[in-house]
């Protein structure tokens, strides 16, 4: 089965720095790759999404960059803010046809200092 | 985004008795819906996923037994944790997959934190 890997387990970061969460992924056949983010006592929200056709994408202060030969993927969040705080989770999901296998990462919570 | 509700999203409830959890996706059908298990600050633990009109596959280590999960519609899965016990007091969320065309997107419940005395 799938297995997923995510680095680092905590980051702690000043207000304004830049924030790199990687998750690497063993089963080729994953082809999409959502991030989510959970803040204390709420459920974890879609915050961006990447399909393997694609290498990287971008919303506002998130990104996130798919390398496909490599099976790893990146978020990356610029000139963070004290509200970014909260644990992320990336997943590696085979999705086709009535299949959807999702396998999410162990989380990394990450803590942006004022 | 879609919406998944889950009810209640907190019960307490005695040693030896049974709690149900219920999970709707408010406004699109999910034929796959999923439970997981997360303790304070760690992970998304997979129980099981169930499809409509189908059993659960359960993970390995779940008890099918004692985690009764039911996805009797395209919009309603429920989870019973049978004779519960203390250390089934947990924070348990729902998801569910909402499929558009050929794009699956994956959208959670807000969670029950079930506490057994």
């Amino acid at each position: 089965g799938e297995n997923v890997e995510q680095h680092p387990s905590t980051l702690s970061v000043q207000e304004g720095d830049s924030a790199v969460i990687k998750c690497t992924y063993s089963d080729s056949a994953s082809n999409y790759f959502p991030w989510y983010k959970q803040e204390l006592g709420k459920r974890p929200q879609l915050i961006i999404d990447i399909r393997s056709n694609v290498g990287e994408k971008k919303d506002q202060r998130i990104a996130v960059t798919l390398n496909k030969t490599a099976k790893h993927f990146s978020l990356h969040i610029t000139e963070t803010q004290p509200e970014d705080s909260a644990v992320y989770f990336c997943a590696a999901i085979f999705t086709s046809g009535g299949s959807y296998i999702p396998t999410f990462g162990r989380g990394t919570s990450l803590i942006v200092h004022p | 985004g879609a919406v998944v509700s889950q009810h209640p999203s907190w019960v307490i409830c005695k040693s030896g008795t049974s709690v149900k959890i219920e999970c709707r996706s408010l406004d699109f059908q999910a034929t796959t819906m999923f439970w997981y298990r997360q303790f304070p600050k760690q992970s998304l633990m997979l129980m099981a996923t169930s499809n409509e009109g189908s059993k659960a596959t359960y993970e390995q280590g779940v008890e099918k037994d004692k985690f009764l999960i039911n996805h009797a519609s395209l919009t309603l899965s429920t989870l019973t944790v049978t004779s519960a016990h203390p250390e089934d007091s947990s924070f348990y969320i729902c998801s569910a997959r909402s499929r558009q065309g050929s794009t699956d997107t994956q959208y959670f419940g807000p969670g029950t934190r079930l506490t057994v005395l």
